[in-house]
């Protein structure tokens, strides 16, 4: 069965703060993803990633890093956290086919 | 602009009755899936479909396999348990890059 887990679950920072989200996958995928979805609308693609050391750009980049540190891992980071960034995040991974989704960790920036 | 047009955005069913969502796509996709979204913010994936139709249950999906440009999801003999907020996303022409729908919110009741 394909897993993708994530941490925290549930974060909350003040405006400035520094955060990291966590992603791991055990499906040895390829591919892994960050995604934001906002109050009454779908998911948003932030960045992604084809392997270790590898980093794509997505649809709404701005303000977030990741890093892949390896071929489980993938990390996004916020360095400024601003209000506009409180959201859902939704980490997946997938082998050029079906994408599997972690649970997600709702982000709170104050 | 927006690639993948959900319809209809909201829904409310009586037990026991039947009814179908869509997707249309503004371009030709590579495949589609979808998931239903629980009041908690979990993500459940339903299909994921490169061609052709699938059924699981009471629930049946179909990708146009001709031109790629839309996706249903039928619902036979609605339950309260199939309450939620479903979401297309389709696979763009680059590999691995999914844009969702904005969602149809279906309400099932007694």
């Amino acid at each position: 069965e394909a897993a993708v887990t994530q941490s925290p679950r549930n974060k909350v920072t003040v405006t400035g703060g520094n955060v990291t989200l966590s992603c791991r996958q055990t499906n040895s995928h390829n591919y892994m993803y960050w995604y934001r979805q906002d109050t009454g609308h779908g998911l948003r693609l932030i960045h992604y990633s084809y392997g270790a050391g590898n980093l794509q750009i997505g649809d709404v980049p701005d303000g977030y890093k990741a890093t892949r540190t390896t071929q489980e891992d993938f990390f996004l980071l916020l360095e400024l956290a601003s209000p506009s960034q409180t959201s859902l995040y939704f980490c997946a991974s997938s082998d050029e086919g079906e994408q599997y989704f972690g649970p997600g960790t709702r982000l709170t920036v104050l | 602009g927006d690639q993948v047009e959900q319809s209809p955005s909201a829904l409310s069913l009586h037990e026991g009755t039947d009814s179908a969502l869509r997707c249309n796509f503004t371009t030709t996709m590579r495949s589609v899936q979808w998931f239903r979204q629980n009041s908690r913010g979990s993500l459940i994936s339903l299909f994921y479909l490169a061609s052709g139709t699938k059924e699981n249950g009471r629930l049946k999906s179909a990708f146009d396999s001709k031109e790629r440009r839309y996706s249903t999801l039928h619902i036979r003999d609605a339950q309260l348990e199939d309450s939620g907020t479903y979401f297309c996303a389709a696979e763009t022409q680059v590999v691995g890059q999914l844009t969702f729908g904005s969602g149809t919110r279906l309400q099932v009741y007694a």
